[in-house]
């Protein structure tokens, strides 16, 4: 069983609607993190949590919402969708052991297809 | 603005020659830099790495280097294989204060012919 999971796979939805895209991990690492990538942009982080209790914006929050319902669940949701939040989205988690010359190595889930009518 | 760039999008070599990915920063206060791969419907997987007090770091046929005063690093696959076609991005860290957060390029992708 893969150790970072995400559902949907692939979404369609239209513009204004809300949607939720989840993330489960089993590989018992206290931070996770959403990010989008899109063509030529690379990825970009979106939020990222370092406990259930600590929640902090990335580069590119506006527009999105997360909720951190258990150290393995990390939940992206957007309000009201619009075309231009069209990508795809990536979770990852890390054990947080990273320092100075020494880096918190992430592991990502398979990805969210998401595409905004 | 792009602090990790990587600047040639795509890289097409042939089987058993060398790949050379390239990738700039414009922060030095990075200290710690990763590559990672990614196929297709898949999500990137961690491949080597390298810390700013190193200038080269091998793990089997994949080597980094990292020139500091270039604010350049890049990585070598010798030989290349058909299975290494792929995506690869480069990322780097600010560790002080052990904020996690990594700063990705833009990715290149790799094309190896047989």
């Amino acid at each position: 069983d893969a150790d970072v999971t995400q559902t949907p796979r692939n979404r369609i939805t239209k513009t204004g609607k809300r949607i939720m895209l989840e993330c489960s991990q089993t590989k018992g690492h206290d931070r996770m993190y959403w990010y989008r990538q899109d063509p030529g942009l690379g990825l970009r982080l979106i939020y990222y949590s370092f406990d259930v209790k600590d929640i902090n914006k990335g580069e590119i929050s506006d527009g999105y919402s997360v909720s951190r319902q258990a150290q393995a669940k990390f939940s992206l949701s957007l309000e009201s969708a619009i075309p231009n939040q069209t990508a795809l989205y990536f979770c990852a988690t890390s054990e947080g052991s990273g320092g100075v010359f020494r880096a918190d190595t992430q592991y990502f889930g398979p990805g969210t297809r998401l595409t905004v009518l | 603005d792009q602090q990790v760039k990587q600047n040639s999008p795509s890289l097409s070599v042939q089987e058993g020659r060398i790949s050379i990915l390239n990738c700039d920063y414009t922060n030095s206060m990075f200290d710690y830099f990763l590559w990672y791969k990614k196929y297709p419907a898949e999500g990137p997987t961690f491949l080597i790495s390298i810390s700013s007090i190193k200038d080269k770091n091998e793990d089997g046929r994949f080597t980094v280097f990292l020139n500091k005063s270039a604010k350049h690093l890049s990585l070598h696959i010798v030989p290349s294989q058909p299975g290494d076609s792929a995506v690869y991005f480069c990322a780097a860290s600010h560790g002080s204060g052990n904020t996690g957060k990594l700063i990705f390029g833009q990715g290149t992708t790799l094309q190896v012919k047989p």
